[in-house]
C-alpha cells in the first residue's frame, strides 16, 4: 500500500482520557498534515510538519493538542484530557515538493463519551 | 475570516446528467484551488485542481472552471453516474510568500445520484 495510512480507524474513549494517533505518509513525502473534520464541515487545518520540524500550527490546536514527528517519517497526535467537543475526523495529508500529489488518509474517527 | 463556501449542501440529480457543483471563495490572494471527493468513512480523494493563470481546466468526465472577477468556482460532472455519489469540496491554497501548503476548505456539497 502506497497511500497514507492512519491508524486506528476507530477510536471512542471516556472524557478525560488520553488518546494518541498515528499517521505514516507515503515514504518519499517530506511535508504532513493534520486535519479535523466535525460532521457536515470540511477539514480544518491544524499543524504542519516539513520533515521533523512543525512549521505551522493552528489556533485550534490547543495546549491539549499534541503533534509530533521525530524522524521526518511517521507523525503523532495526541489529544490529553479529551473533551467531548474533541469528537471528530482527524485526517493526515502527506506530498512531496509540490503541491501536486496532496494526499490524505482516511482518518481517525474520535469519538469521546 | 476569509473562507471558501460552497452555495448550495445538497445536488440531487439523475443518473446520466451532468452535475455542475458550485463554489465562492473571498480571498482574491488565491490563486490555486483543487476539488476533492469525499465518499463516507474515507479522507478527501484529489479530482482535479486548477491555477488562477487558467480559466478552465479539463480531466476525464469532470472539467472545472475559475471565474476570477466573481471570485467562483465550478465543477461540472459529465454524466453523473451512482459511484459518484459522495461529497464534494473546495480548497484554496494561496501561493504567498512562506506558503506551507495548507488547504481551507469549504463546507462541501453532497451529491446524490438517481438511478
Amino acid at each position: 500500500d502506497t497511500g497514507v495510512s492512519q491508524n486506528p480507524r476507530h477510536k471512542i474513549t471516556k472524557r478525560g482520557q488520553n488518546v494518541t494517533f498515528r499517521c505514516d505518509p507515503i515514504s518519499e513525502h517530506n511535508r504532513l498534515y493534520w486535519y479535523r473534520q466535525t460532521l457536515g464541515q470540511g477539514p480544518e487545518f491544524l499543524t504542519y510538519f516539513q520533515n521533523e520540524a512543525q512549521l505551522e500550527k493552528s489556533r485550534l490546536l490547543s495546549d491539549r493538542f499534541s503533534a509530533e514527528r521525530p524522524k521526518g517519517s511517521f507523525s503523532t497526535l495526541e489529544i490529553q484530557r479529551t473533551e467531548q467537543g474533541d469528537s471528530a475526523m482527524y485526517l493526515c495529508a502527506s506530498r512531496g515538493g509540490g503541491i501536486y500529489g496532496y494526499t490524505f488518509g482516511s482518518g481517525t474517527r474520535l469519538t469521546v463519551v | 475570516g476569509e473562507s471558501v463556501g460552497l452555495h448550495l449542501p445538497t445536488l440531487s440529480v439523475q443518473e446520466g446528467d451532468n452535475s455542475i457543483i458550485n463554489c465562492a471563495y473571498s480571498n482574491s490572494a488565491s490563486d490555486y484551488f483543487i476539488w476533492y471527493k469525499q465518499e463516507s468513512g474515507k479522507g478527501p480523494q484529489f479530482i482535479i485542481d486548477i491555477r488562477s493563470n487558467m480559466d478552465k481546466r479539463q480531466g476525464q468526465r469532470v472539467t472545472v472552471l475559475l471565474n476570477k472577477t466573481v471570485k467562483h468556482l465550478s465543477l461540472q460532472i459529465a454524466a453523473t453516474q451512482p459511484g459518484d455519489s459522495a461529497v464534494y469540496f473546495c480548497a484554496e491554497n494561496p501561493f504567498r510568500s512562506g506558503n506551507t501548503g495548507k488547504l481551507i476548505f469549504g463546507q462541501g456539497t453532497t451529491l446524490q445520484v438517481k438511478p
